[in-house]
């Protein structure tokens, strides 16, 4: 029982590049929220998604920003042409149904040059 | 909408002080209320919740009572530990939120021998 699982730890992109950031939820969860911390600031919510559908995404920037979670496979944060404001610290949590109790991964720290 | 307020930080105290992090909320309804901790390099654990008024929520230490009257739930612990040295983050779940947390924006602690 691995707990949640973020992959890569650390990401390093140039300007105009895309990345992709990588979320598998806790054996069982099927509820996965994506959230930025930005430095020196708390966290973020971006956005929140069941299997096959996002149920909210109030908290993502309207440009370059999207996520997904498929049947099969794990949720994917994906940033295209990545500027430096982007650079942060991507967490990703997991919770079942009904709970407001969040198990959290280690992150992704996202680097922009 | 719903937010979150801490005391801002950083909070230098010595090992064994008694310590104190204020947290004050707004929301509608009756949110459930959580602390979490994230030790320097890791992503959020959870130290401890309360679900309804008056409840306590305890962990290795550490207290918070949820007032509703005051709409508070202050972090406290009887005598810190160098290994306490961590941001300190409080957040809420609000109704019909899917679980989503909004978080305040942390309280780092330090902890001197």
């Amino acid at each position: 029982n691995a707990g949640v699982m973020q992959n890569p730890r650390h990401l390093v992109r140039r300007r105009g590049q895309e990345a992709r950031l990588r979320c598998s939820p806790m054996k069982g969860h099927s509820h996965v929220y994506w959230y930025r911390q930005l430095p020196e600031e708390g966290l973020k919510f971006m956005v929140y998604l069941q299997k096959e559908n996002i149920i909210d995404e109030s908290g993502m920037p309207k440009e370059r920003f999207s996520a997904e979670f498929p049947k099969e496979g794990p949720s994917i944060l994906r940033i295209q042409q990545v500027v430096r404001g982007d650079s942060a610290a991507y967490f990703c949590a997991s919770s079942r149904i009904g709970q407001g109790e969040l198990l959290f991964g280690s992150g992704t720290q996202l680097s922009v040059l | 909408g719903d937010s979150v307020t801490q005391m801002e930080g950083p909070v230098t105290l010595s090992e064994e002080a008694f310590l104190t992090i204020n947290c004050t909320y707004t929301a509608t309804g009756y949110p459930s209320l959580f602390w979490y901790v994230q030790y320097p390099g890791e992503g959020l654990q959870l130290l401890l919740k309360a679900t309804k008024a008056d409840d306590k929520g305890s962990n290795k230490g550490f207290e918070a009572t949820y007032r509703k009257e005051t709409t508070s739930f202050h972090l406290e612990k009887g005598s810190v530990q160098v290994s306490d040295s961590a941001v300190y983050f409080c957040a809420l779940s609000g109704d019909n939120q899917g679980g989503k947390l909004i978080f305040g924006q942390g309280t780092e602690l330090s902890v001197k021998p």
